[in-house]
């Protein structure tokens, strides 16, 4: 069984398009995690959520937008997608706050 | 701040030789320390970790130890295979906040 699952597992789209990547996690943690990272393998945290509840944000635009319906799921949403956006996106999660962290397999945006 | 401080890849190496990857840190307090490995393609795997000072983390022939008084998490392995070509991430969790990860070292092994 997939621990950390992300769908779709690559993504091409246009400029400006708006596009979402699903989360789920079959652990049962309390926290989840979503993770950028750049074409030099440079990992950058975007959000975490604890229990459905955004706990960090780490300066990210508002054109992304964590929504979690439950424990098991944190979807990212992107509206307006730019250039820059082009990128590996990695959810995470762990049973705690600071605890050893899960990782799925990633999603591939390119944004054309 | 909390940072990871990672020796600058691309590291190369024939198979069976000896790999050291240096790791240093700054935080506050006494963070848990870990080393994760991303095989092409894929996530984030933790290879090992170490939760106090002195500790030593082992897994698939790999080793670090947290050294508090040099600030230390070096990953070393004796006699590496071309299937542990892959990018490795030192990592730490201060107190109270979340994951800092190191800008991660690619290492390629060679037959």
């Amino acid at each position: 069984d997939t621990a950390v699952s992300q769908t779709p597992k690559y993504l091409v789209t246009q400029m400006g398009n708006d596009k979402s990547i699903k989360c789920e996690q079959n652990l049962g943690h309390d926290t989840m995690y979503w993770y950028k990272q750049d074409s030099k393998k440079f990992l950058k945290i975007m959000f975490s959520y604890n229990n459905k509840e955004l706990i960090i944000n780490e300066t990210v635009p508002n054109r992304f937008s964590p929504k979690s319906p439950d424990k098991a799921h944190l979807n990212l949403h992107i509206n307006s997608l730019e250039l820059g956006d082009s990128a590996v996106y990695f959810c995470a999660s762990s049973g705690a706050y600071q605890e050893t962290q899960y990782f799925g397999p990633g999603t591939r945006l390119l944004v054309l | 701040g909390n940072s990871v401080t990672q020796m600058e890849g691309p590291v190369t190496l024939s198979e069976e030789a000896f790999l050291t990857i240096n790791c240093t840190y700054t935080a506050t307090g006494y963070p848990s320390l870990f080393w994760y490995v991303q095989y092409p393609g894929e996530g984030l795997q933790l290879l090992l970790k170490a939760t106090k000072a002195d500790d030593k983390g082992s897994n698939k022939g790999f080793e670090a130890t947290y050294r508090k008084e040099t600030t230390s998490f070096h990953l070393e392995k004796g006699s590496v295979q071309v299937s542990d070509s892959a990018v490795y991430f030192c990592a730490l969790t201060p107190y109270g906040q979340n994951f800092v990860f190191g800008p991660g070292t690619r290492l390629s092994v060679l037959p």
